[in-house]
């Protein structure tokens, strides 16, 4: 079955705790992302890759990193997670030139006190 | 810049009455795609429709349709004889074509909250 596995799926952490939340999709594609869920703002992306070793920052990056060390895993991880991390996060993936049908992950809902 | 608005944050309706979510988007592309995901209590983001920007046709699905038109950059979704179930929270979204340095990012409305009522 294509899909997009996220772990974990939730998460209560302290401020200044380093974690990281993984991202693996058994589709082969070349793209991925990471995507926060607030209030009021939609989804807003913070990091995409478009291959291996390819990343760059999306709209709110400031505070996370990532890596795409294999094609098939995109983890995000937050060094020092702050209260206004606390947020929903979403991992999608999508087949890259001609097509932009996105699939997500079940998402993370990670909160930091 | 793209941008995509959905000017409604809340709806309540009565079970079996006809609702229409809006959506207005911005974009200097020719070629893009909208979407309209549903999320929800449980969170997850479910796939509804893709509309492609050469497409106006309007779509219906059982009690779901769209209406596409370029010429007010709108793409509003119906969801008639609402149920219990389609309580949820609806995000239209859009993106641009893959390609030319174009990576097919996602922008996302604001989101609209929708509650039946039985």
């Amino acid at each position: 079955e294509a899909q997009v596995t996220q772990n974990p799926r939730y998460l209560i952490t302290v401020t200044g705790k380093k974690l990281t939340v993984t991202c693996s999709q058994n589709m082969n594609h070349e793209y991925m992302s990471w995507y926060r869920q607030d209030p009021g703002l939609g989804l807003r992306q913070i990091y995409y890759s478009m291959n291996v070793e390819v990343t760059d920052k999306g709209d709110v990056p400031e505070g996370y990193k990532v890596s795409r060390k294999e094609k098939r895993n995109f983890p995000l991880i937050l060094e020092s997670p702050s209260p206004n991390q606390t947020s929903l996060y979403f991992c999608a993936s999508w087949k890259g030139e001609g097509s932009t049908e996105a699939f997500f992950g079940q998402g993370t809902r990670l909160t930091v006190v | 810049a793209q941008k995509v608005t959905q000017a409604q944050t809340e709806i309540s309706v009565v079970e079996k009455e006809d609702v229409t979510l809006d959506c207005v988007y911005e974009t200097r592309d020719t070629t893009y795609y909208l979407f309209w995901y549903k999320q929800p209590p449980s969170g997850e983001l479910v796939f509804l429709i893709r509309r492609n920007s050469f497409d106006e046709q309007n779509e219906i699905s059982g009690r779901y349709s769209w209406n596409f038109q370029k010429s007010t950059s709108s793409f509003n979704f119906t969801i008639t004889a609402s149920q219990v179930v389609d309580s949820a929270v609806y995000f239209c979204a859009l993106s641009e074509a893959v390609g030319s340095g174009n990576t097919g990012k996602l922008i996302f409305g604001q989101g609209t909250t929708l509650q039946v009522k039985p």
